[in-house]
Order: structure tokens, then C-alpha cells, then sequence
């Protein structure tokens, strides 16, 4: 059974550091994986998408790589602002998207001013 | 843009309650899906469908059923509700590749 694993739990830095999130799944055979945002007491928002065929994905200050063959995902956030405190949620999708996703517990993120 | 709305934001009902929980998708979706999010637990998948009038158990269907009677609507219905059912409810649709969430719905069963 495919598990998600995200380290750290929880992470506190000073604005304007760069940082990065982790991501670890136990089966390789992904269709592909999806970084959320989740801000509290509401719905993901989703940040990234990345085809198994594919090694990163960039938008804006985001940018999220993949290593399937080791069961990896990174998200780097440039130049980290107070807005981007939020949980972070990577989920991988094993049917192609008509299966439902298996999530990690997430990255609890908080942006000192 | 991809809206997916759901029925309630906060619901609080008794136990024994049939309650029912409403998503709507705008972007002609052919997959629907429900989780649940608890504190340490995570997400994880109740039930999905990827048709109308066709519905799977996800990983912990027990204490569910759910209805797709039209392409845009899917319920989640909890027949009997109780207290351990107590939990923030997720809806999500997508085509292929990508899922899309709703604003979620916070129960809670007293």
C-alpha cells in the first residue's frame, strides 16, 4: 500500500529565506503527484502538478521536483514571504487521477516577519 | 476557473442523525471524490466515483454511502451519524491528471 511521508511536520523561519519541503512516497509506480496548499480550517488549493514523465514544475517563487525511481519530491519556496505560512500537502495518484490521491501529513510552515 | 462547492461550511447534528453532505463541480468532471481530514490522520479517501450513478469504496468507506445521480452533484451520506464521525469532510473533483477541492465542510456529531 503507497505511503506519503513529508518531513519536516513543522517548520518556523525568518521571512525572505529559502526553503525546502520534503516528500517521500514507498511506490514508484505513481501517475503523478500534486503539492497543495491548505491555509486553516480550509480546502487545499493546488500549487503544483508533476506528470510521472516529468522532473520539476515552476510557478512563480514554487518550484517542485521529482525523483520517481526514488520515491521523492521536493517543493522549494524562494524567498519565503508571511503569506506563505500554511500547511503544505504533497499527494500522489497511482490510477491516472480516477482513484483518489494518498496524502501526507503535511508540512505545518509558519514565515516569522 | 475550477469551482467546487460544497453544501455547508459548518454542520453540527446528533448522534443517530442521518445527515447529508452536497459538492457541486462546474468544470464537467467525470471523477468525484470524499475525504476526511483529522488531526495526525491526515486525508484519507472515503468513497469516489467516476461516472454517474457509479460509485468505490476508498480506504474507510464503513459508516458511508454516497450518490451520484448527475454528472455535476455528489453526496456523501452518513446513514446513521456518530460521534467518531466527527471530522472536517473534503470534496474534491478532476479529470485525469489533477484534483480540485472544495472550501470543505466541518461536522461535528454530538
Amino acid at each position: 500500500k503507497q505511503e506519503v511521508t513529508q518531513i519536516p511536520a513543522a517548520l518556523s523561519v525568518p521571512e525572505g529565506e529559502n526553503l525546502v519541503l520534503n516528500c517521500s512516497f514507498t511506490d514508484s509506480a505513481i501517475y503523478n503527484l500534486q503539492w497543495f496548499r491548505q491555509d486553516p480550517g480550509k480546502g487545499l488549493t493546488s500549487l503544483l502538478l508533476i506528470q510521472s514523465s516529468q522532473r520539476e514544475q515552476t510557478s512563480g517563487r514554487l518550484n517542485a521536483s521529482l525523483d520517481k525511481s526514488s520515491g521523492r519530491s521536493t517543493l522549494y519556496i524562494a524567498a519565503s514571504q508571511p503569506g506563505d505560512s500554511a500547511t503544505y500537502l504533497c499527494a500522489v495518484s497511482v490510477g491516472g487521477g480516477a482513484d483518489g490521491l494518498t496524502f501526507g501529513k503535511g508540512t505545518h510552515l509558519i514565515i516569522q516577519p | 476557473d475550477v469551482k467546487v462547492t460544497q453544501s455547508s461550511r459548518y454542520l453540527v447534528k446528533r448522534t443517530g442523525e442521518k445527515v447529508f453532505l452536497e459538492c457541486v463541480q462546474d468544470m464537467d468532471h467525470e471523477n468525484m471524490f470524499w475525504y476526511r481530514q483529522d488531526p495526525g490522520l491526515g486525508l484519507r479517501l472515503i468513497y469516489f466515483s467516476y461516472d454517474v450513478k457509479m460509485k468505490e469504496k476508498g480506504d474507510i468507506p464503513e459508516g458511508y454511502s454516497v450518490s451520484r445521480e448527475k454528472k455535476e452533484r455528489f453526496s456523501l451520506i452518513l446513514e446513521s451519524a456518530s460521534t467518531n464521525q466527527t471530522s472536517m469532510y473534503l470534496c474534491a473533483s478532476g479529470a485525469w491528471n489533477e484534483q480540485f477541492f472544495g472550501p470543505g465542510t466541518r461536522l461535528t456529531v454530538l
